[in-house]
């Protein structure tokens, strides 16, 4: 099966500019959930999915990220106007039955403020 | 100080030896689970272990779970070149939202 895909791999952009992050979880996979990790720091929780709805959006820093899971597949992540503190790696995961077996994590997306 | 935190921050051995890491924790949870990191890429689940078990093996992999102590241990038996990379641990709270409170990680590295 595939696994959960993330693009762009990169992206770098300058503060003010702004940047839209996908995710495509695992087919079938109704739990999804974005993470990041700010450069030297733990990997945060951002928000988690249950199909179409924002199940928990507490991890969300600020107003600047739109999370969207339109027709409860693939995810976007936006960040609008992006600030230096954004920078980092971006991770998706998507699990089956809200990950009591374990999540699966996309190769993430680095994200470099400039 | 962070829930899921790990020690060592780094660890370097020769290949063939055993690698031990450790997290602690501070909330009551649902599981614990470990994952890898290989540099650029990324996280990977290794193993998952539940509250009401105290060790789990897969393959060279030793996990210990002790929820008295909020702690727990990976161990890598008879690592390789290959395991080189960062580890982490994250807890699920016992709620089991599904969000996962991840430690700052353990880099490690085997020597050929």
């Amino acid at each position: 099966e595939a696994g959960v895909t993330q693009f762009p791999s990169h992206s770098v952009i300058e503060k003010g500019q702004t940047v839209t992050l996908r995710c495509d979880p695992i087919s079938g996979h109704d739990n999804l959930y974005w993470y990041r990790r700010v450069m030297g720091k733990e990997i945060k929780f951002l928000l988690h999915f249950v199909k179409e709805s924002k199940q928990d959006e507490s991890g969300m820093p600020n107003n600047r990220f739109l999370a969207e899971r339109t027709g409860g597949t693939y995810s976007t992540l936006k960040v609008q106007p992006a600030e230096l503190e954004d920078s980092g790696v971006y991770f998706c995961a998507s699990s089956l039955g809200g990950g009591v077996y374990g999540y699966t994590f996309g190769s993430g997306t680095r994200l470099t403020v400039v | 100080s962070q829930q899921g935190e790990e020690d060592p921050q780094a660890l370097s051995i020769q290949e063939g030896e055993n690698a031990t890491m450790n997290c602690s924790y501070k909330t009551s949870i649902n599981n614990l689970q470990w994952y890898r990191q290989n540099s650029g890429r990324g996280l990977v689940h290794l193993i998952l272990i539940r509250s009401n078990e105290r060790e789990k093996h897969s393959g060279r992999l030793r996990v210990t779970l002790d929820t008295s102590k909020k702690s727990s241990s990976l161990l890598i038996t008879a690592s390789r070149a290959a395991d080189t990379a960062s580890y982490f641990c994250a807890t699920a709270g016992s709620s089991n939202t599904g969000k996962l409170i991840f430690g700052q990680g353990t880099t490690l590295q085997v020597k050929p």
